[in-house]
């Protein structure tokens, strides 16, 4: 099936410096989203991306669809202590079919 | 317009016991997607509705079930609870638009089983 990996599991920065995440899948995805969760919280919708080579900023955040459409890529500049969350990339093929998540990143800020 | 909401927000059952959650998708959303967060595993699918119909479904036993009403609503039943159940339980909506799949989570049931 098909499956989506992140790695590390946790990241630590310092408050003020970039960070940026992978997810790789070992299939096509035609939608990639990436979510960040608070603690006791649902998922909050942070980017979503629909086509291949598309680069989608919201503030600091910024994702980009990989041109093989098996990749994503989230960077997040300038860290503030409320950064801090599990960061999660979903992504889904067609149009009927379900959402695959990752496992997420754990991101600590350091103030 | 108002978020996914969900009711309860936390509960407490008993091994055996059975439970009931629900879900209000986004005015307008038809799709809802339900989700089983524990820290182990993260996020696992357990089954979509769309216009009250089951359209894609997870690796859960059949203790898990759902439904969804004509106002998009839907619910969630799990049946002879056990330890293991206990997680967060998230629902998401989503506009299910040709192309573009964009879910939207509520704010999650925690279940604790005893």
């Amino acid at each position: 099936g098909q499956q989506l990996n992140q790695s590390p599991q946790s990241m630590f920065i310092q408050e003020g410096e970039d960070v940026s995440m992978n997810c790789t899948s070992s299939s096509i995805f035609n939608t990639w989203l990436w979510y960040k969760q608070d603690p006791g919280e649902g998922p909050v919708l942070l980017i979503a991306l629909y086509k291949a080579g598309e680069l989608t900023s919201n503030g600091r955040l910024t994702a980009q669809f990989g041109i093989t459409r098996k990749d994503s890529f989230l960077n997040i500049s300038a860290s503030i202590p409320s950064d801090v969350g599990i960061y999660f990339c979903a992504g889904q093929f067609g149009a009927n079919s379900k959402l695959t998540f990752g496992k997420g990143i754990t991101l600590s800020v350091r103030p | 317009k108002a978020g996914v909401t969900q009711t309860p927000r936390y509960l407490i059952k008993t091994r055996g016991q059975q439970v009931t959650l629900s879900c209000s998708p986004i005015s307008g959303h038809r799709s809802v997607s339900w989700y089983q967060q524990t820290p182990g595993q993260g996020l696992q699918f357990l089954f979509e509705y769309f216009s009250e119909t089951q359209r894609n479904k997870g690796n859960f036993p059949g203790r898990f079930s759902g439904r969804q009403f004509s106002n998009s609503r839907s619910e969630m039943n799990v049946s002879t609870l056990e330890l293991g159940d206990s997680a967060l339980y998230l629902c998401a909506s989503s506009p299910r638009e040709m192309g573009q799949e964009t879910q939207y989570f509520g704010p999650g049931t925690r279940l604790l089983v005893l």
